[in-house]
């Protein structure tokens, strides 16, 4: 089972800012099943990332998804009030899918 | 587009059993991935498992192995999650999910005597 360990735990930015969250695989994944995901209070997680550097639908440019073999990276440059959120990676290659336990982002 | 409808909240005693179900449309359901994700209160995003319903062989999380039960009926498009033995722990909303991000509602389960 792949554990995916994600850094920092939370972070406090200002609006305009840059983010910059991590993800580190416990072996190596596939990045073609390698995705980011959104998630804000009593919502169901919104797809932001998949193939570690494509953007999801209707996502915008100021976020981008880097990253190959155990270290992926999801950068929000020009941060807005509304991407307070908790940003999860996952991984789903294979039989067996998991997911980081989260980076909760908090914007000043 | 493969769209996810999940089946509504329930509130169970401890010891008790719940099936959820997740209802597809759109999409080949019968070659897709559908997996279930938990979400206890406050807490993280956890796999579960899943199951391709055209192979009908679900996979699981080690760590839900023997206590979930993973389903799928091809004629009507629909996945489920079998929980027994519930306990106070497994208060969460459930999710089923096609990778990469297709998700349903959630459906919150309440364990409380």
């Amino acid at each position: 089972e792949i554990v995916l360990t994600q850094s920092p735990g939370t972070l406090s930015l200002s609006p305009g800012e840059r983010a910059t969250l991590s993800c580190r695989a416990s072996q190596s994944v596939s990045s073609n099943y390698f995705a980011w995901y959104q998630q804000k209070p009593g919502q169901a997680p919104r797809l932001l990332i998949y193939g570690a550097s494509s953007r999801a639908t209707g996502i915008p440019d100021r976020f981008s998804g880097s990253g190959s073999g155990t270290d992926f990276t999801l950068t929000i440059s020009r941060l807005e009030p509304e991407d307070s959120a908790v940003y999860y990676c996952q991984q789903y290659a294979g039989f067996l899918c998991s997911f980081g336990q989260g980076t909760k982002l908090e914007i000043k | 587009q493969m769209q996810l409808v999940q089946s509504g909240a329930e509130v169970k005693k401890p010891g008790s059993s719940v099936k959820v179900a997740c209802k597809a449309s759109g999409g080949t359901f019968s070659n897709s991935a559908i997996n279930w994700v938990r979400q206890a209160p406050g807490q993280g995003l956890e796999w579960m498992g899943r199951i391709i319903p055209s192979l009908d062989i679900p996979n699981y999380a080690q760590k839900f192995q023997g206590t979930v039960t993973i389903t799928a009926d091809k004629s009507t498009s629909t996945a489920y999650l079998e929980l027994s033995s519930l306990r106070s722990e497994d208060t969460a909303v459930y999710y089923c999910a096609k990778n990469p991000g297709v998700w349903g509602q959630g459906t919150l389960v309440t364990v409380s005597s």
